[in-house]
């Protein structure tokens, strides 16, 4: 059991607008630490999507966004192509646990 | 270009020992945390280790403490993970990974993420 909970999948059509969920606690999201988004696609090693909850590394399209609230955090793609088709996890950081960096459990989005 | 580049991977018996290293290019190794995380066959991320800049902090997950040990040679801009005891339930793919830290705005406060993942390193734990 992941300390950040995702949901294992989501889909969506082409063009349309899919958002993937990160639900944590008082120690982790809630306790105010940041969260990223990865982006996996099939094969590939991870790459960076959302740093510091809603922030996009040079080179990573605007149709990728990040939000934060409370004890939760959200990604959301609009736009939906294809190539998105991939697995996507949410890292955070936890005071409860010897060590602090933690990952959701990983959601895979399939484009229909 | 920042480039991670793993190396040392390969099948073990249970019991056995391996030690990972990533040669690390494009950026000043010495000024950055790094970390390894690992990913088991069809399964989601876990996080494995990390160690400061200068090597003077280490931080491991619990499934891994006493059995792995992070260290790094900045003259040699390389990373290692020595790992001992080993189990089936540590095979996996290992990546390593650059910690980058970014101010936000003028503030004093900063974003501390994993920015350049290596391509990994297959670890395979088997009789």
């Amino acid at each position: 059991q992941s300390v950040l909970t995702q949901p294992p999948s989501v889909s969506g059509a082409p063009g349309q607008r899919v958002t993937i969920s990160c639900t944590g606690s008082s120690s982790n999201i809630g306790a105010g630490y940041d969260v990223h988004w990865y982006q996996q696609l099939p094969g590939t090693a991870p790459k960076l999507l959302i740093y510091g909850n809603s922030n996009r590394p040079s080179g990573v399209p605007d149709r990728f966004s990040g939000s934060k609230s409370g004890t939760s955090a959200s990604l959301a793609i609009t736009g939906l192509q294809a190539e998105d088709e991939a697995d996507y996890y949410c890292q955070s950081y936890d005071s409860s646990l010897s060590v602090l960096w933690v990952f959701g459990g990983g959601t895979k989005l399939t484009v229909l | 270009e920042v480039q991670l580049v793993e190396s040392g991977g390969g099948l073990v018996q249970p019991g056995g020992s391996l030690r990972l290293s990533c040669s690390a290019s494009g950026f000043t190794f010495s000024s950055y945390a790094m970390h390894w995380v690992r990913q088991a066959p069809g399964k989601g991320l876990e996080y494995v280790s990390a160690i400061s800049s200068n090597g003077g902090s280490t931080y491991y997950a619990d499934s891994v403490k006493g059995r792995f040990t992070i260290s790094r040679d900045n003259s040699k801009n390389t990373l290692y993970l020595q790992m001992s005891s080993l189990r089936a339930e540590d095979t996996a793919v290992y990546y390593c990974v650059k910690d980058e830290k970014q101010r936000v705005g003028s503030s004093p406060i900063y974003y501390y993420y994993m920015d350049v993942w290596g391509k990994g390193t297959t670890v395979t734990v088997s009789s």
